[in-house]
């Protein structure tokens, strides 16, 4: 298993400029969301998804789309990019959102919007 | 609303000695989970410990512990015998008991900067 991948690992944005942030898991697991890293700040949801077709907002949703079409794909896409969004972001998935059930990691993906 | 605070920004501990990271956090729900995750330099988000609310007794995993004080709502991690690769930031999070939506998620504190020094 690859488990939790995320592309690209890093990109530079142009204010205003759009781009899909990609997230794929091989486990069959049906919960996955997305965090934003910021420095001091720990990780803050922006997105969540339940199961395909069934997506909903985290604490910071502003400027973010997601979507989940497969069990396996959660891209985040950012609309509008602005220099606020530079930060880290990470995937992860579990098995149903069930209690007490792990979060799986991805590798992270570093954003810089200039 | 719960919140996980780690009131320590940066911590330093001697190779091979041990050092406790110190966690608190707020909420009113009775069972819920808690953890410790590790972000090395290459940001990968690894999972030390877990801790289940309903549990007395404090979880272990090698030279990781956990002393877990429920009535404190208190959760240090204990790191023995401290080694260079131990050297990372920590995370304390906290996840609901309650099943999906929002509650599947984790909180986590702003975490700790551990130092080891050879």
């Amino acid at each position: 298993n690859a488990g939790v991948t995320q592309t690209p690992k890093f990109q530079v944005l142009k204010t205003g400029q759009s781009m899909t942030l990609q997230c794929a898991q091989d486990m069959n697991h049906e919960y996955m969301s997305w965090y934003r890293q910021d420095p001091g700040m720990g990780l803050r949801l922006i997105h969540y998804s339940v199961g395909a077709g069934i997506t909903d907002q985290g604490e910071v949703p502003n400027g973010y789309n997601v979507s989940r079409s497969t069990t396996e794909d959660f891209p985040l896409r950012l609309l509008s990019a602005a220099p606020s969004q530079t930060s880290v972001y990470f995937c992860a998935s579990s098995y149903s959102g069930g209690v007490g059930e792990t979060q799986y990691f991805g590798p992270g993906t570093r954003l810089l919007v200039l | 609303a719960q919140t996980v605070t780690q009131s320590q920004p940066e911590m330093s501990v001697q190779e091979a000695e041990t050092v406790t990271l110190s966690c608190t956090y707020d909420t009113s729900e009775s069972d819920y989970y808690l953890f410790w995750y590790k972000q090395p330099p290459s940001r990968q988000m690894i999972l030390v410990i877990r801790q289940e609310a309903y549990k007395q007794q404090n979880a272990t995993e090698n030279r990781f512990s956990v002393n877990f004080q429920k009535a404190a709502k208190s959760f240090s991690l204990k790191i023995s015998d401290s080694q260079l690769g131990d050297a990372a930031m920590y995370f304390c999070a906290y996840r609901s008991d309650n099943y999906g939506g929002s509650q599947g998620n984790l909180i986590f504190g702003k975490g700790t900067k551990l130092s080891v020094k050879p």
